[in-house]
């Protein structure tokens, strides 16, 4: 199948500061690709859609400004999380939707916010 | 509101047992419905169904749609401890480049020695 990756898979970081996590479709172009934010034993919860060359579309109490998105070509989409804080921490999963409209997911980031 | 309802949501059974999973869904613009696996980390994509009543096959796995009665079932034969995990299944729909998956809640499996 497909393959996505993400950087990093885990990664802890100080309160106040930013961290930028890559999605990355290896072997295929990737019309769109979403984030996504999973709590323990919970489902995944959509945080936005991206298309390449344009603005990411944000679900309902997502905010913008806190998680930039960045797509910037057809394998490669960032997630920033800004000034993050104790309560953003998760595990991010982006995953790549190809042309046939099968949508594959990278590994995961674990990220932990002290 | 598209809706994707997965039963049961939690399923014991034992090695060598066969188990259907089940998942309903009511999508506007259906396109196509896909089941993943997932284990400790991000889901792993299993099927992609579009067309109805033509089943897919994995190994072990298998998979068919019905877009008349709006459902899709996950066949597990020989089941083994390795298949124990969470199977999601999950509706998509066409329109323009509004694409969104719908998940179900999933059905977490225990396969036991």
């Amino acid at each position: 199948g497909a393959v996505v990756s993400q950087h990093p898979s885990r990664v802890i970081c100080k309160s106040g500061t930013s961290v930028k996590i890559e999605c990355r479709s290896l072997d295929f172009q990737a019309t769109t690709m979403f984030w996504y934010r999973q709590f323990p034993k919970q489902s995944l919860m959509l945080m936005a859609t991206s298309n390449e060359g344009s603005k990411a579309t944000y679900e309902q109490g997502v905010e913008k400004d806190k998680f930039l998105i960045n797509h910037a070509s057809l394998t490669l989409s960032t997630l920033t999380v800004t000034s993050a804080h104790p309560e953003d921490s998760s595990f991010y999963i982006c995953s790549a939707r190809g042309i046939g409209g099968e949508q594959y997911f990278g590994p995961g980031t674990r990220l932990t916010v002290t | 509101e598209d809706k994707v309802v997965q039963s049961p949501l939690s399923l014991v059974v034992h090695e060598g047992d066969t188990v259907t999973l089940n998942c309903s869904y009511e999508v506007t613009n259906f396109r196509s419905l896909l089941w993943y696996k997932q284990e400790k980390k991000a889901p792993t994509f299993l099927f992609m169904l579009t067309s109805s009543g033509i089943e897919k096959k994995s190994g072990r796995l298998s998979s068919i749609l019905d877009k008349k009665e709006l459902f899709s079932i996950l066949n597990i034969t020989a089941t083994q401890t390795g298949d124990s995990a969470v199977y999601l299944c999950a509706g998509d729909k066409s329109g323009g480049s509004n694409y969104k998956l719908t998940f179900g809640k999933g059905t977490l499996l225990t396969v036991n020695p």
